[in-house]
């Protein structure tokens, strides 16, 4: 069994702050980290994704990886009000001839204005 | 042009009747994936298919089945519906690499009465 754990929060934290959001996953040979972003009632949306160990960073986002500890993190610096959402972790790995995302529970977050 | 399309939005039904819900994608992508956003906004795989392939999460009941007439459709047909299967229902499409993560539709939220 593949699995993806996050921390549900909610996670609160000031505007202006960094917002550190963290996730495990079990299976030694995933290949791709993903991490997306979901709206009340909107569809899952994709905001960054990372293969190899280290930092990756686009704008305010840095994502992290440690294939060894099996751990992937998203930093959001400079947290806005428009930021609060749920953020989902994401992990695909090869299996009966497919590719496919294992999505973890997802953690809430809260940028407080 | 909107991405990966899926109608109804909305679907209210009664317990016992049959439906459908359509996704079409337009971005060329061999892979199309059915997945279940539960109330605690869980997202669990139900399905994935390319031209060569359907893989089935095995604990999908056999009440659900996909249908593709082409590469660029996937729908979901749903017999004798429950109360139980209430829950916002995702299309997605990627390219079948470890390189791409999913392009979701917008969701069907389908209630059950």
């Amino acid at each position: 069994q593949k699995e993806v754990e996050q921390n549900s929060g909610p996670l609160s934290v000031p505007e202006g702050a960094i917002a550190s959001l963290n996730c495990t996953y079990s299976d030694r040979g995933s290949q791709s980290f993903f991490w997306y972003r979901q709206y009340s009632g909107k569809s899952p949306e994709l905001i960054m994704f990372i293969y190899s160990n280290g930092d990756k960073e686009d704008g305010r986002f840095t994502a992290q990886l440690n294939k060894a500890s099996q751990y992937v993190s998203l930093l959001i610096r400079d947290s806005q009000p428009s930021d609060s959402a749920t953020y989902l972790c994401a992990v695909k790995y090869s299996g009966a001839g497919s590719y496919q995302l294992t999505f973890g529970k997802g953690t809430k977050l809260s940028v407080i204005p | 042009d909107t991405a990966v399309s899926q109608t109804p939005k909305y679907l209210v039904t009664q317990m016992g009747n049959d439906k459908s819900i359509k996704c079409e994608q337009n971005l060329g992508h061999d892979t199309m994936y059915w997945y279940k956003q539960d109330s605690k906004k869980f997202l669990k795989i139900m399905f994935s298919y390319n031209n060569k392939e359907l893989i089935i999460n095995e604990t999908v009941p056999n009440r659900f089945s996909p249908k593709s007439p082409d590469k660029a459709h996937l729908n979901l047909h749903i017999n004798s519906l429950e109360l139980g299967d209430s829950a916002v229902y995702f299309c997605a499409s990627s390219q079948g690499s470890h390189l791409y993560g999913y392009t979701f539709g917008s969701g069907t939220r389908l209630t059950v009465v």
